[in-house]
């Protein structure tokens, strides 16, 4: 699978919206572009995926540019409960048998009140 | 309907000791997936289950072995603890939509999470 780059850290104000970069120069035609995040002290939960298009869902929104070789998360409204390590994560959905994700560091949102 | 759940919660061995970690998943999902994560760091898988009867090693499997006992069931076991596999264990599962053009993004799920200290 492709590597991402995403900033090692972020900040934002309680209600303000947050936009995470990351970058994935080397994606291939049939990756996913997965987000996951992590609360402290627990395990990931996904938050959002795309391929080609912008996406939208309860938790987030997903950007993608044209040339997929970049996409950002958009909290519309960041919450204290949203402070979190936030993953970018490809994965190729055609050549992965196991389907499994590859964690980078991700971005730590600090999110002030 | 539990998710993934995952015990004990924290445990503490001495180097040499033997344990094993459970992880059961109540979602029908064919895939099951142990990681290790380190402080400060992402994520790395150790194992993985693509379905019942099969494991196949991930990232770092040195010193671990798992059995897929069923469906439900995956687990984790180091025979001799080492001050190395200090660690927190996550177990997942993958369960999986229909992509476009044939394609399936499979979300994966996570149970909360096995704090190991080896002393």
């Amino acid at each position: 699978d492709a590597k991402t780059t995403q900033p090692n850290s972020m900040e934002s104000n309680e209600e303000e919206p947050v936009h995470l970069p990351c970058n994935h120069s080397t994606i291939s035609g049939t990756d996913y572009i997965h987000w996951y995040r992590q609360l402290p002290s627990q395990g990931p939960e996904y938050v959002i995926h795309g391929l080609t298009s912008n996406v939208n869902n309860r938790m987030a929104s997903l950007a993608i540019a044209e040339d997929r070789k970049s996409s950002t998360l958009i909290l519309h409204r960041a919450t204290l409960r949203d402070a979190a390590v936030y993953y970018c994560i490809l994965r190729d959905e055609v050549n992965n048998a196991g389907n499994m994700l590859t964690f980078g560091g991700g971005t730590r949102l600090m999110v002030k009140p | 309907n539990a998710g993934v759940t995952q015990t004990p919660k924290f445990q503490v061995l001495k180097t040499g000791q033997s344990m094993t970690l459970q992880c059961a998943q109540d979602m029908n999902h064919n895939s099951m997936y142990w990681y290790r994560q380190d402080p400060g760091m992402g994520l790395r898988l150790i194992y993985y289950s693509a379905s019942e009867g099969t494991t196949d090693k991930g990232e770092v499997p040195n010193g671990y072995n798992v059995s897929r006992l069923n469906k439900r069931e995956f687990s984790l076991r180091l025979e001799s603890a080492a001050p190395s596999q200090t660690s927190v264990y996550f177990c997942a599962s993958i369960g999986g939509s229909p992509g476009l053009a044939g394609l399936y993004p499979y979300t994966q799920y996570f149970g909360p999470g096995t704090r190991l200290t080896v002393l």
